[in-house]
């Protein structure tokens, strides 16, 4: 699986957009970007994945470049609740199991 | 979204004792469970690949008559630590494999926390 390169840690103020990068220059084109999270002291959350197009849930959109070489995570709405630790992860499908790395510590301030 | 748990979600136990932790998946069935095991300040390491009346897949280094892994039906997995030593100590998350058609998704129970004295 290709490798990803996150930020060790990024800032947000509350209610406003946080955006997460995720470089991944070295994916090939039948794998994946997964995002999870890990709240302190759980187990990783499942957030959203895509392939090239971009992507939308209720809990946030994925951005995937032209080129597939990166992404960004966005939480259109941060709460306190949203801190925790974000996983940028690519995997063929998420049926192999998932490389974690060391991810984003997202820290939302009021 | 599919739900896993876990059970129990902390043990403590004495040096030598074995420990089984369960992982279902509530509302879904799951041909495929994995087991991963995290450190404090690191990140999830996995353990091995269970499948469903299968033997389970171990990574390198993962002593599998240590960690036995038992996955006897669709929504059921089980993690023994046989002979616990205070090293074991660490917190332990499955995942469960959820749909089809080449775009599965993991669900991670909330995970169980062993402490070995």
């Amino acid at each position: 699986d290709a490798k990803t390169t996150q930020p060790p840690s990024m800032d947000c103020a509350e209610g406003r957009a946080a955006n997460l990068p995720c470089n991944h220059s070295t994916i090939s084109g039948n794998e994946y970007v997964y995002w999870y999270r890990q709240i302190h002291s759980q187990g990783p959350q499942y957030i959203i994945h895509g392939l090239k197009n971009n992507e939308t849930n209720e809990m946030a959109s994925l951005i995937i470049t032209e080129d597939r070489k990166s992404s960004t995570l966005i939480l259109p709405h941060a709460t306190l609740r949203d801190t925790a630790v974000y996983y940028c992860i690519v995997s063929t499908h998420s049926g192999y199991a998932l490389n974690f790395g060391k991810g984003t510590s997202l820290l939302v301030t009021p | 979204g599919a739900v896993v748990s876990q059970h129990p979600s902390w043990v403590i136990c004495k040096s030598g004792t074995s420990v089984k932790i369960e992982c279902r998946s509530l509302d879904f069935q799951a041909t495929t469970m994995f087991w991963y095991r995290q450190f404090p300040k690191q990140s999830l390491m996995l353990m091995a690949t269970s499948n469903e009346g299968s033997k389970a897949t171990y990574e390198q280094g993962v002593e599998k008559d240590k960690f036995l892994i038992n996955h006897a039906s669709l929504t059921l997995s089980t993690l023994t630590v046989t002979s616990a030593h205070p090293e074991d100590s660490s917190f332990y998350i499955c995942s469960a494999l959820a749909g089809g058609g080449g775009e599965e998704t993991q669900y991670f129970g909330p995970g169980t926390r062993l402490l070995v004295l």
